[in-house]
């Protein structure tokens, strides 16, 4: 049974930081991208990062590029998210997500198909 | 920018809702890399439909999605009580990222 688990989740002043983890189990880790993905309370769902299946590359929405680094540890089956200088606008549920999957035999990617519970950060004074 | 949707549809039982997804010619209209997702309340998103049309295993063929130009779409028919939840729509983009759309309230009357 494929499975994601967020947690580093926590109420944090805004210039701190926190990294998020994802562990996962069930499936081949290393054949698949993973993102994050967030939600601020009440409000839509906002694409965070990415990082490819081997961690060659990694991309940002623009507003926590320079702030916010996705890596992931293969050893270990985790993804992560360091979030540095957080904002009170980072305030959100953020969830791990895998990047495509295999339906009827035939790979997809660039969708999100496996979701996490999610973890929320708060940043607050 | 985020894509457009509208805030809000509502349907009645056994009747069918289209919930549009507008992009641009870098996003939606660019690539068949749309998605589509349902959330209820609580709890994580559900993917429905991806490279715009496909039905992941056990999703309802009640679910169909298309796309026009820079325009995505999603209709549910035969709505039922169950479909009450909220949708959006997602694009990879030519900068290499991922953009929602504001998501659309289905209501089933």
């Amino acid at each position: 049974q494929v499975q994601l688990v967020e947690s580093g989740g926590g109420v944090v002043q805004p210039g701190t930081s926190l990294r998020l983890s994802c562990a996962t189990s069930g499936f081949s880790f290393t054949t698949y991208g993973f993102h994050w993905v967030r939600q601020a309370p009440g409000k839509g769902l906002e694409w965070v990062a990415v990082i490819w299946f081997d961690g060659s590359k990694t991309f940002y929405t623009d507003s926590v590029k320079g702030r916010f680094t996705i890596s992931r540890d293969d050893s270990q089956r985790k993804l992560y998210l360091q979030m540095n200088s957080l904002r009170v606008e980072d305030t959100a549920v953020y969830y791990c997500v895998t990047d495509g999957g295999l339906y009827n035999n035939k790979w997809f990617k660039f969708a999100f198909d496996v979701w996490g519970q999610g973890t929320m950060v708060a940043v607050s004074s | 920018s985020d894509l457009t949707q509208p805030a809000s549809v509502s349907g009645s039982p056994g009747q069918s809702i289209t919930i549009s997804c507008t992009g641009t010619s870098s996003d939606v209209g660019g690539y068949n890399f749309v998605s589509w997702y349902q959330q209820h309340p609580g709890k994580a998103p559900k993917l429905l439909i991806y490279d715009v049309s496909q039905r992941p295993s056990g999703v309802s063929d009640r679910f169909t999605g298309s796309k026009s130009g820079n325009t995505a779409s999603l209709t549910i028919s035969g709505l039922q009580a169950a479909d009450e939840s909220d949708y959006y729509c997602n694009s990879y983009t030519s900068y290499n990222t991922w953009v929602f759309g504001g998501g659309t309230r289905l209501t089933v009357l």
